[in-house]
């Protein structure tokens, strides 16, 4: 079975922190997914990457960065943490062919105050 | 207009019944997902389809290209059941993204 692992379950950050959340995939998936999920708006694509150090923007990327150095594993940076990016973060991975399933971790609820 | 769109949005059941969840999307397609989220948060994938039905167990996915229509169906609902249901369609191409619906939560009631 595929495993894709994310570092938090729940964490809290104050106003202007870093933040680094990590996600680790065990079956070599070419393809790895951040999202965001919020009450109301469903699940929306924050960044994507399908190979090492490849990145490419989803429909939210303002405030937020990625870095893929190693297949396996796919970071989500924000520089300076605000309260308007309190959320349940995703991570997802799917191997890099046409119709292949997607695999989630298990979310990382993140509150800013 | 959102891309895909799900129906009803909320959805309670009496356990024993038959449940139908529906999924319209406005783009082209190479495959439909349907995702269930229990609460808590993780994501298990159900189904992947571009054509057809697929059946596991008492789920029973099916897609009509032609309509941009999709349905899952549950048979003989049961408590453990409740979840939010989730549609995504996959556009063509490698390396294609996925584009959500926002969810139907569904209560099965014992």
């Amino acid at each position: 079975d595929v495993k894709v692992t994310q570092s938090s379950r729940y964490l809290v950050k104050r106003t202007g922190e870093k933040v680094f959340l990590e996600c680790v995939q065990d079956m070599d998936h070419e393809n790895m997914f951040w999202y965001r999920q919020d009450p109301g708006l469903g699940l929306r694509l924050i960044y994507f990457s399908y190979d090492v150090k490849m990145k490419e923007k989803g429909d939210i990327p303002e405030g937020y960065s990625v870095s893929r150095e190693k297949k396996e594993r796919f970071s989500l940076i924000l520089e300076s943490a605000s309260t308007n990016q309190t959320s349940m973060y995703l991570c997802a991975s799917r191997r890099g062919q046409h119709n292949s399933p997607l695999h989630f971790g298990n979310g990382t609820r993140l509150t800013v105050t | 207009k959102n891309e895909v769109e799900q129906s009803p949005q909320n959805l309670t059941a009496q356990e024993g019944e038959f449940i139908t969840i529906n999924c319209s999307y406005s783009v082209g397609i190479s495959a439909l997902h349907w995702l269930q989220q229990h609460p808590g948060g993780g994501i298990v994938s159900l189904f992947m389809l571009s054509s057809g039905k697929k059946k596991h167990g008492r789920l029973i996915a099916t897609i009509n290209i032609q309509e941009k229509h999709s349905s899952l169906h549950i048979t003989a609902s049961h408590p453990r059941d409740s979840a939010v249901y989730i549609c995504a369609a996959q556009r063509p191409g490698a390396n294609s993204k996925l584009t959500f619906g926002k969810g139907i939560t569904l209560s099965v009631r014992p």
